[in-house]
């Protein structure tokens, strides 16, 4: 069964403290990998797509790594606006259709 | 601002109703997604629509259906519904039919059901 697992479910880091997040996946075949942030309240924002594995993609602090099993978004040097939860999701290969399998997100709260 | 936008921000009804939500696309996408959040299931797909087909189907359930109109605006309607319906639904949309284009999503509407 195709399943994604995000972990810490919850993460407080100090201003400046860098860390990472992860997302682990079991597909039958990987067509890509997206990364999300979302405030409370809204609307996911999209982030990344990674397609296959040894990619990586940078966004001022983040950086998504991706691997045949995980990827992990990295947050180097946080600040207080990055506090909000990020979700990964995965797009498996289906014939004929498509799926999309979200985690439950990993809420990152950053301190000053 | 992500340019789709959803009517209305905020609905609560009864067991048993029927409601629609409205979603429409940023300008020049052909997709839209439908996707439900609850607090015990987090965000689950729903289903696509591309240029008024039916493109993709998630965990969608019987009592519920979408269409995508000609202006490419499309609803979600649910019927029969149930408590655990309460859910945020958020609405996204992308460019094309592939399934890897990058979703923008909408703020969402709160659908509350006592």
């Amino acid at each position: 069964e195709d399943q994604v697992t995000q972990s810490p479910e919850a993460l407080r880091l100090q201003e400046g403290e860098s860390s990472s997040l992860n997302c682990s996946y079991t597909v039958s075949g990987l067509r890509g990998l997206f990364w999300y942030r979302q405030d409370p309240g809204k609307g996911p924002e999209f982030l990344f797509t990674l397609y296959s594995a040894g990619e990586e993609k940078e966004k001022e602090r983040l950086k998504a790594t991706l691997t045949k099993k995980e990827s992990f978004l990295h947050i180097t040097a946080p600040k207080p606006e990055d506090s909000a939860t990020y979700l990964c999701a995965v797009q498996p290969h289906t014939s004929g259709t498509y799926k999309y399998i979200f985690g439950t997100g990993t809420r990152l709260k950053v301190l000053a | 601002d992500s340019g789709v936008t959803q009517t209305p921000k905020h609905l609560i009804t009864a067991t048993g109703q029927r409601v629609t939500l409205r979603c429409s696309p940023r300008s020049g996408d052909l997709s839209v997604y439908w996707y439900q959040q609850s607090l015990d299931q987090g965000l689950q797909f729903l289903i696509q629509y591309y240029n008024g087909e039916e493109r993709a189907k998630g965990n969608i359930l019987e009592r519920f259906s979408a269409q995508q109109f000609p202006d490419l605006h499309s609803e979600l309607n649910l019927s029969s519904l149930e408590l655990g319906d309460s859910a945020l639904y958020f609405c996204a949309s992308s460019v094309s039919g592939r399934g890897t284009d990058t979703q923008y999503f909408g703020p969402g509407t709160r659908l509350t059901v006592l």
